[in-house]
């Protein structure tokens, strides 16, 4: 069964831009959750979707935004890039059912803004 | 690969030891804990999960040991090997929700 893939793997934009990144969750999961993972703050949560629908979502601002297309398949979109966006975003994709969350992770996409 | 943090806390132990890493969770109401190992460039690889009924669960060379109490976790991995080296992160999740929340990791370096 293949696992969960994130595209592109890197990505350099420069602030003000906007940048979308993609994950394919894997088959027959139907939950997807994003984080962001940086040095100084580790892994935050950014928002998860079930069923094309937005069940949690961090702190963060409206900058950041996802959604989740009846395939499951996840994209999250970051409007007006700042310096402090600069990081490694991950997705990870489970069951979503309740009584546990184990979740799998892809590789990440690094984002770099400059 | 990139380094997923610069200042973390680093576990250092010669090949062969036992390790145990350290994890202090936040919410009282957590009630699924999961432990991951991050290898430089890679996304976190699930390790053991534990329920919050369980207070110890046993996988194949790691034990994964809960406290409510003082909302402890640890991980024990025995018989360290060099392809352990890598960081790993506490998760806890609570039932209502469907979010993890991390630490903030430990590297564990397995010396030769």
């Amino acid at each position: 069964k293949a696992g969960v893939t994130q595209t592109p793997r890197y990505l350099i934009k420069t602030r003000g831009q906007q940048v979308t990144l993609s994950c394919s969750p894997i088959s027959g999961h139907r939950s997807v959750s994003w984080y962001q993972q940086t040095p100084g703050q580790g892994l935050q949560f950014l928002f998860e979707y079930f069923s094309e629908t937005q069940r949690n979502k961090g702190n963060f601002p409206g900058r950041f935004s996802g959604r989740q297309f009846s395939n499951s398949r996840s994209e999250m979109n970051v409007s007006t890039l700042e310096l402090g966006d600069s990081a490694l975003y991950l997705c990870a994709s489970s069951s979503g059912l309740a009584g546990g969350n184990e979740q799998f992770f892809g590789p990440g996409t690094r984002l770099t803004v400059l | 690969g990139e380094s997923v943090g610069l200042h973390l806390p680093t576990l250092s132990v010669q090949e062969g030891d036992n390790s145990i890493i350290n994890c202090a969770y936040s919410n009282s109401a957590s009630d699924y804990f999961i432990w991951y190992k991050q290898e430089s460039g890679k996304g976190p690889q699930f390790i053991i999960d534990i329920r919050s009924n369980m207070d110890k669960r046993q996988g194949q060379r790691v034990t994964v040991l809960l406290n409510k109490t003082v909302k402890h976790l640890s991980l024990q991995i025995a018989a360290t090997q060099p392809g352990d080296s890598a960081v790993y992160f506490c998760a806890e999740n609570m039932k209502s929700s469907y979010k993890l929340i991390f630490g903030s990791g430990t590297r564990l370096l397995v010396r030769p």
